[in-house]
């Protein structure tokens, strides 16, 4: 089957700098998303990988292990704003996304 | 900027009931769905689109169908309401398979 595998929850400090892994195994791929979602807000997108290596934007950044289904999110210089819920998703041989349960971000002061 | 808009942020309906919802986008996208979102699960998959008058099944299609007489509206119904539908919807749109872009979503419960 397909499956996503994120980790339920993390907590971080302001300032600080937090990783958010991302597993996969699915049947093809054809590119991985990441999303952000506030607390009663729909998700937004942050970034997509479709090749192995790094992909930065500002603060935020994605990479990719094609051969170890592996994606990370990268989050610098941690602000308040960005307690979220962080959703993994990987587009398969279909081009449907599959997604991962997310991860919910907690940022202390 | 995309625009994905849905009919209603919260919703409470009776079971048995006959629930409409509604999704517009402004943004000439061809494809569009419908996901369920519940806590502890990843979005869950009803239905998509690619054109109109077209449909096609995701991975959760029971007890739902939907409707795409526009380009520009998708809706999702709920024959008959139970209460293991009380969840999150979400709509999503996406020019062919690009980034899927989401409406604020509808919160309904079932009593």
């Amino acid at each position: 089957g397909q499956n996503i595998d994120q980790p339920t929850e993390m907590t971080a400090t302001e300032g600080a700098i937090v990783q958010i892994n991302c597993t996969y195994q699915t049947s093809g791929f054809n590119g991985l998303f990441w999303y952000q979602q506030h607390a009663g807000e729909a998700p937004t997108f942050l970034s997509y990988n479709v090749l192995d290596g790094l992909e930065e934007k500002g603060r935020f950044s994605s990479f990719l292990s094609r051969s170890k289904g592996y994606s990370y999110l990268l989050l610098k210089e941690l602000q308040m704003k960005d307690s979220a819920s962080y959703l993994c998703a990987v587009r398969d041989s279909n081009y449907q996304l599959i997604w991962g349960a997310g991860t919910k971000l907690i940022i202390k002061p | 900027d995309v625009k994905v808009t849905q009919s209603s942020r919260y919703l409470v309906k009776r079971t048995g009931e006959k629930v409409f919802l509604e999704c517009v986008q402004d943004m000439d996208h061809e494809n569009m769905f419908w996901y369920r979102q519940d806590p502890g699960l990843g979005l869950r998959l009803i239905y998509f689109s690619y054109d109109v008058k077209m449909k096609e099944k995701g991975d959760i299609p029971e007890g739902y169908s939907v409707s795409r007489e526009k380009k520009e509206r998708f809706s999702l119904i709920l024959e008959s309401a139970s209460t293991n539908q009380t969840s999150m919807y979400l709509c999503a749109s996406s020019l062919g398979p690009g980034t899927q872009y989401f409406g604020p979503g509808t919160r309904l419960t079932v009593l």
